[in-house]
């Protein structure tokens, strides 16, 4: 798996976009970057994943830096229930390979 | 949809005795995984099912635990003897094909918290 490295918490502000970084440098071609997310007493929860190109559904936003060392999540419009765990993964390349989590980021979210 | 269904939601044991754990994965879902979730730390990946067989188990401590998936729909997770550091949340997980570096979803269960005494 390529090591992926976040910030262990950040803060925002309830309507303005939150944005969180992760980096992924040893990541290889064909490896993919997941998100998920856990609140509070949950399971995790898929988000998004990308490839190369930047993606976009409607929980969140995904931007992949060219290089494709390191990405962001961006939340638009944070709300309250978005406070949460958010974990960037980069699994590695056999065939069954499994989704390895992190420490994640605690990102909460204020009125 | 139904999602990954899990019991109990809570059990509290003491040390040296037995528990066991079942999940109900989505209908149609191949691919089962059970994750052990330490307070504080992220999910870790005990082992995965492939339909009614093991795809991996390395992280599985198996002296203690034991995991089975008859017919390749429910599993149920053992411990046998607990430990005091076996105190974590389990999470059941299930997907559709088993290939989550292809884009495949994991879908989770809420989890059983144990506590061992």
């Amino acid at each position: 798996d390529a090591k992926t490295t976040q910030p262990p918490s950040m803060d925002c502000a309830e309507g303005r976009a939150a944005n969180l970084p992760c980096n992924h440098s040893t990541i290889s071609g064909n490896e993919y970057v997941y998100w998920y997310r856990q609140i509070h007493s949950q399971g995790p929860q898929y988000i998004i994943h990308g490839l190369k190109n930047n993606e976009t559904n409607e929980m969140a936003s995904l931007i992949i830096t060219e290089d494709r060392k390191s990405s962001t999540l961006i939340l638009p419009h944070a709300t309250l229930r978005d406070t949460a765990v958010y974990y960037c993964i980069a699994p590695g390349g056999t065939s069954y390979g499994k989704l390895t989590f992190g420490q994640g980021t605690i990102l909460t979210v204020h009125p | 949809e139904a999602g990954v269904a899990q019991s109990p939601r809570y059990k509290i044991i003491e040390k040296r005795q037995s528990v066991a754990f079942w999940c109900n994965p989505i209908s149609g879902h191949a691919t089962l995984y059970w994750y052990q979730q330490i307070l504080g730390q992220g999910p870790k990946l005990l082992i995965q099912f492939q339909n009614n067989g093991v795809v991996d188990d390395s992280q599985l401590p198996k002296d203690r635990f034991s995991a089975e998936r008859l017919k390749g729909v429910d599993s149920t997770l053992k411990i046998q003897p607990a430990k005091l550091e076996d105190s974590a949340v389990y999470l059941c997980a299930s997907s559709l094909g088993g290939r989550p570096l292809e884009g495949e979803k994991l879908f989770f269960g809420s989890g059983t918290q144990l506590s061992v005494l």
